[in-house]
This record gives structure tokens, C-alpha cells and sequence, in this order.
């Protein structure tokens, strides 16, 4: 079976400052990577990707993240946080070449600091 | 072009009581996705129509829960009778292909008191 877990509930940063987000998978086949983000009362949107190729991905917003097979880890970065970024953001998998649904991280709340 | 919509946006009801939850997916995707997320926990796959057909249900709780997809255009799923521990979010997805990119929809948020 899959995991995603994300090892951060809350994550407090200031305005401006970098941010890292953490996510490690478990899976036993291939997957392809995701980091979709919520912000306050609208759906989840698509951040980031990881199909294949690249093991550094860029996103929408400034956001990019690493895929690391040997760590297991697919950790989404920003250099510099606005407070538009205030949301909360879910890593996910889903199996190479086979049913499609999507398996999710409990998430982790962005709180951007003035 | 509209994105995917959900009906209603809060539901409050009454342990016992039924209540149905409406999505409409992007036009002309014939894939559609249930997910939810209880309260502190992840979201988790309900099922998955391709087109009327359920693709895989096998995160549906218990037989609880029904989704139908009559015509292959909009979805509901009826909760009867819900119970205290279906409280939640309620997302739905859809996607024009097999393993393509699901766009999600605003979640309706159910409350069973």
C-alpha cells in the first residue's frame, strides 16, 4: 500500500523568509508526485508534478520541489514567502500506469507572519 | 470555462437524516472522482466514474453511501442514513482522460449533529 506523510501540521514562517514544506512517501511501485494547495474557501488547486525526467520541478506561484528516491522525499520549497501563500498544502501520489486515484498527505497550514 | 462545481457548499443535517451532494464536472471530462476528508485526517478516494460506469469504488465507507452518475454528465452522492462520523468535506474531481490531471472542485462541507 501507499503513504504520503507530511510531517508538519502547522508551519509558521515570516513574510519574505524561505520556506520548506516536508513530504516523504512510501510505496512499493513507481509514482507520480504531487503539491496541491488550498487556499481559504476554494478548491484544491495544482501546484507541482512529478512525472518523470528533471528531479527538480517548478510550480505555479514561485513554489518548486525535489524528488528524492533515495529519501523518499518530494519537499516543496519557496525562496520567499508573500502572504498570499497563507493556505494549506497536501502532498500526494498516485500509481504509475494504474488506477488513478490520487492518495493524500493530512496536509500542512501556512501561516505567513506580518 | 467553468470549473468543477459543488452543490451545496455547507450542509448541516441530523444523524439519521439523508442528504445528497450534487457535482458537476468540468464539460466534456468523462472522468469524476469522490474524495473526502474527515476532520484531522487526510483525503481519502471515495471512487471514480468513467463516463456512467463506476471505475473503482473501493473507497466507498459502507453501503451507506451511494453515488450515481446517471448519463455520464453530473454526479450525486447520497449519504442515508448518515451517521455523526460522516462529517466532513466532500471533494469532488475530474479529469478529461485516464491518468490525467484532476481539477478539483470547492469541497462541500457536511455536518451530521
Amino acid at each position: 500500500a501507499q503513504s504520503v506523510t507530511q510531517l508538519d501540521s502547522q508551519v509558521p514562517v515570516f513574510e519574505e523568509a524561505p520556506v520548506e514544506l516536508r513530504c516523504n512517501y512510501s510505496s512499493s511501485v513507481s509514482v507520480y508526485l504531487f503539491w496541491y494547495v488550498q487556499y481559504p474557501n476554494q478548491g484544491l488547486q495544482l501546484l507541482l508534478k512529478y512525472l518523470s525526467g528533471s528531479t527538480l520541478v517548478k510550480g505555479i506561484n514561485g513554489f518548486e520541489a525535489e524528488f528524492n528516491k533515495s529519501q523518499t522525499s518530494f519537499h516543496l520549497r519557496k525562496p520567499s514567502v508573500h502572504i498570499s501563500d497563507t493556505a494549506e498544502y497536501f502532498c500526494a501520489v498516485s500509481l504509475m500506469n494504474r488506477d488513478d486515484k490520487i492518495i493524500f498527505g493530512k496536509g500542512t497550514r501556512l501561516h505567513i507572519l506580518p | 470555462e467553468a470549473g468543477v462545481t459543488q452543490f451545496p457548499s455547507h450542509s448541516v443535517i441530523e444523524k439519521g437524516q439523508t442528504v445528497t451532494l450534487r457535482c458537476d464536472p468540468i464539460s466534456g471530462h468523462d472522468n469524476l472522482y469522490w474524495y473526502r476528508r474527515v476532520m484531522g485526517k487526510e483525503i481519502k478516494f471515495l471512487l471514480h466514474f468513467v463516463k456512467e460506469s463506476k471505475q473503482d469504488e473501493s473507497g466507498m465507507p459502507n453501503n451507506r453511501f451511494l453515488a450515481e452518475r446517471t448519463g455520464g454528465t453530473y454526479s450525486t452522492l447520497k449519504v442515508q442514513p448518515a451517521e455523526l462520523e460522516d462529517s466532513g468535506v466532500y471533494f469532488c474531481a475530474s479529469s478529461l482522460r485516464l491518468a490525467g490531471q484532476q481539477f478539483f472542485g470547492p469541497g462541500t462541507r457536511l455536518t451530521v449533529l
